[in-house]
């Protein structure tokens, strides 16, 4: 596709469920991340994989979240046990590579997820 | 701790009009700093960029300013037109030594006025 491609676009979990939220990058592009924007804020960065490597993963906020690229394209993050403050919105972006001029990043629309 | 701060919440000016909105960061080691633009349900969409060597870039109606002294960077559209009415987010990068993530501001919201 042309853009980074995000699914589902809304979520409704119950406390306790487990979600995967998927992102499909734009063809090619070797970098992939994942943020996470609450209510009234800024993007914050959860995780970034270059192909299938995980190379930072300092912003997941605890061990119920889980992200993989298996095969250096889509992308899955995982929310185990959901709770109330895992409402936000949750973007994925990817570029090209690493270099200055080759890293910005271009954002799918993100997938809404709403834990009641 | 908030490294990138955007301290103006909103701001509205009339068509035609300079729309200027503002950014200061606080970490010394941003090196890279992006604007984008995000409309109701889409996600961000890069605006422009400027790197820290420079203290200007300019693309068409947009132009940024990166005063690194004062830890300050600006954003403006000239002239305003209402289809830039949207929310503008300030990003920056440590290219080195910092990994490729990006640290946003909260967002200004331009209402740009007929």
């Amino acid at each position: 596709g042309a853009g980074v491609s995000q699914s589902p676009r809304y979520k409704v979990a119950k406390r306790g469920q487990d979600v995967a939220l998927r992102c499909d990058p734009i063809s090619g592009h070797v970098s992939l991340f994942w943020y996470q924007q609450a209510l009234g804020q800024g993007p914050e960065f959860l995780t970034y994989f270059q192909n299938e490597a995980q190379l930072d993963k300092s912003g997941l906020p605890s061990d119920r979240f889980f992200a993989e690229r298996p095969e250096g394209s889509v992308s899955t993050l995982k929310i185990q046990r959901t709770q109330q403050e895992d409402s936000a919105v949750y973007l994925c972006a990817s570029s090209v590579g690493t270099g200055v001029a080759k890293n910005i990043q271009y954002f799918g629309a993100g997938t809404r997820l709403s834990v009641l | 701790d908030q490294q990138v701060k955007q301290n103006s919440p909103s701001l509205s000016v009339q068509e035609g009009r300079i729309s200027i909105l503002n950014c200061d960061y606080t970490n010394s080691m941003f090196d890279y700093f992006l604007w984008y633009k995000k409309y109701p349900a889409e996600g961000p969409t890069f605006l422009i960029s400027i790197s820290s060597i420079k203290d200007k870039n300019e693309d068409g109606r947009f132009t940024v300013f990166l005063n690194k002294s004062a830890k300050h960077l600006s954003l403006h559209i000239v002239p305003s037109q209402p289809g830039d009415s949207a929310v503008y987010f300030c990003a920056a990068r440590r290219v080195t030594g910092g990994g490729n993530k990006l640290t946003f501001g909260t967002g200004t919201q331009l209402k740009v006025e007929l």
